[in-house]
């Protein structure tokens, strides 16, 4: 069985200081992870995504994330939040063998201080 | 490339009454899904098309939920009669299958915002 828990509800940083969203995974086989974000009023928009290549992915907008198998973590940072960052994100797993659903995690709201 | 279309964004309608959504996928698109968030809650699956088939609907609430895609292109879920609990907003996503088979990016659409009254 396949589910996603992101730890953190809501995030609060100071524009130009590290953002760190977390996410942690189960899956039975090879999971595919991806991070979606989600402006007011608007649909979500794909962050980045691992499909099993490299474990450290590069994102839109500065963001990535690694893969750590060992923990089941997907972990989203980004060096210094700008304040167009204030969004809610999602982190997202899916799997083919499951007939690639996807999964979504309750999502964390991100807020920048200016 | 026009992205995931749905309609309308925002319906307002009373205990009992009907409601269509639509969804117009990217075209060549095979897989259409249909999620639901109610009330700033998880994000839930309700069902998801291959073509014109419905491969999995195993979230769908209850039988007063319709889905249909007919000639694999645009989508609707009506949902009849319409209670309280309904509300929310229905997002439609779209994506070609990935690599090896494996799940391909899901593109969104705005969503649309049921409110029941």
């Amino acid at each position: 069985a396949q589910s996603v828990t992101q730890l953190d509800s809501h995030v609060s940083v100071s524009e130009g200081t590290p953002v760190l969203l977390r996410c942690n995974y189960s899956s039975s086989y090879s999971p595919s992870l991806f991070w979606y974000v989600q402006h007011p009023n608007k649909g979500l928009q794909l962050l980045l995504k691992y499909t099993s290549a490299a474990t450290l992915v590069k994102g839109i907008n500065g963001f990535e994330a690694e893969f750590k198998k060992s923990e089941t973590s997907f972990h989203l940072t980004k060096p210094s939040a700008h304040m167009s960052d204030a969004a809610e994100y999602f982190c997202v797993v899916s799997e083919r063998w499951t007939g690639n659903q996807f999964y979504f995690g309750t999502g964390t709201s991100l807020t920048v201080i200016p | 490339e026009a992205g995931v279309t749905q309609f309308p964004s925002h319906s307002v309608i009373e205990k009992g009454q009907t409601v269509t959504l639509r969804c117009d996928p990217i075209s060549g698109h095979d897989n259409l899904y249909w999620y639901r968030r109610v009330m700033g809650k998880e994000i839930k699956f309700l069902l998801h098309f291959v073509k014109e088939s419905k491969q999995d609907e195993s979230g769908m609430p209850n039988n007063r939920f319709l889905a249909e895609r007919t000639g694999g292109t645009y989508s609707t879920l009506k949902v009849q009669p319409a209670e309280l609990e309904d509300s929310g907003v229905y997002f439609c996503a779209s994506s070609q299958i990935g690599f090896a088979g494996g799940p391909g990016e899901l593109f969104f659409g705005e969503g649309s915002r049921l409110t029941v009254l």
